[in-house]
């Protein structure tokens, strides 16, 4: 079945550095990426869908000059949290759709990267 | 999307099976019901969907009435390792757009 890789799966670092989550479809091909983020016992909320050679849409709410959102091919889609600060911590999620396989194929996730500031 | 209604919380013992209730009362008739369920720190994982028949896989069966109002995932052996919040989410199938996640159903499975 379809497989989506994120990393890295956990991640702690200081506050004012980036981090870069990659999320990978490996064996299929995604022009639409999505991210998500999940804060202690919440729902998963949207915060952009990347689009493979264009920019990425933005949720209402989320700094598009904070969270850098690169889809360069078909397979990748990378989210950098840029001078992150402790509020920033939360689990990333994001998801991939086969859309070669039918109209009604479900999305995949990927595991998740865990993102603590200090 | 479709809007859907879960319960928040249900218990099961480990070895029954576990039927999992939604409500999808406007439901359109190109829309799918997909079930996901999501293991605590990990990343939801897909289960199973449908449209108007029934459905099963291994890991679940997924029954939707006739009038498509409402369906049931059933875990027809429950074990420990599948307590986890389960969610339903109806939409178009082809839709392009990402999944609307509701607050689900947390499941509890006991010894």
């Amino acid at each position: 079945g379809a497989v989506v890789s994120q990393h890295p799966s956990w991640v702690i670092c200081k506050s004012g550095t980036s981090v870069k989550i990659e999320c990978r479809s490996l064996d299929f091909q995604a022009t639409t990426m999505f991210w998500y983020r999940q804060f202690p016992k919440q729902s998963l909320m949207l915060m952009a869908t990347s689009n493979e050679g264009s920019k990425a849409t933005y949720e209402q709410g989320v700094e598009k000059d904070k969270f850098l959102i690169n889809h360069a091919s078909l397979t990748l889609s990378t989210l950098t949290v840029t001078s992150a600060h402790p509020e920033d911590s939360s689990f990333y999620i994001c998801s991939a759709r086969d859309q070669g396989t039918g109209e009604s194929q479900p999305q995949h996730f990927g595991d998740g990267t865990r993102l603590s500031i200090l | 999307d479709a809007k859907t209604t879960q319960p928040p919380s249900m218990d099961c013992a480990e070895g029954r099976a576990a039927n999992l209730p939604c409500n999808h009362s406007t439901i359109s008739g190109n829309e799918y019901v997909y079930w996901y369920r999501q293991i605590h720190s990990q990343g939801p994982q897909y289960i199973i969907h449908g449209l108007k028949n029934n459905e099963t896989n291994e890991m679940a069966s997924l029954i939707i009435t006739e009038d498509r109002k409402s369906s049931t995932l059933i875990l027809p052996h429950a074990t420990l390792r599948d307590t986890a919040v389960y969610y339903c989410i109806v939409r178009v199938g082809n839709s392009g757009y990402a999944l609307n996640f509701g607050k689900g159903t947390s499941l509890l499975v006991t010894p």
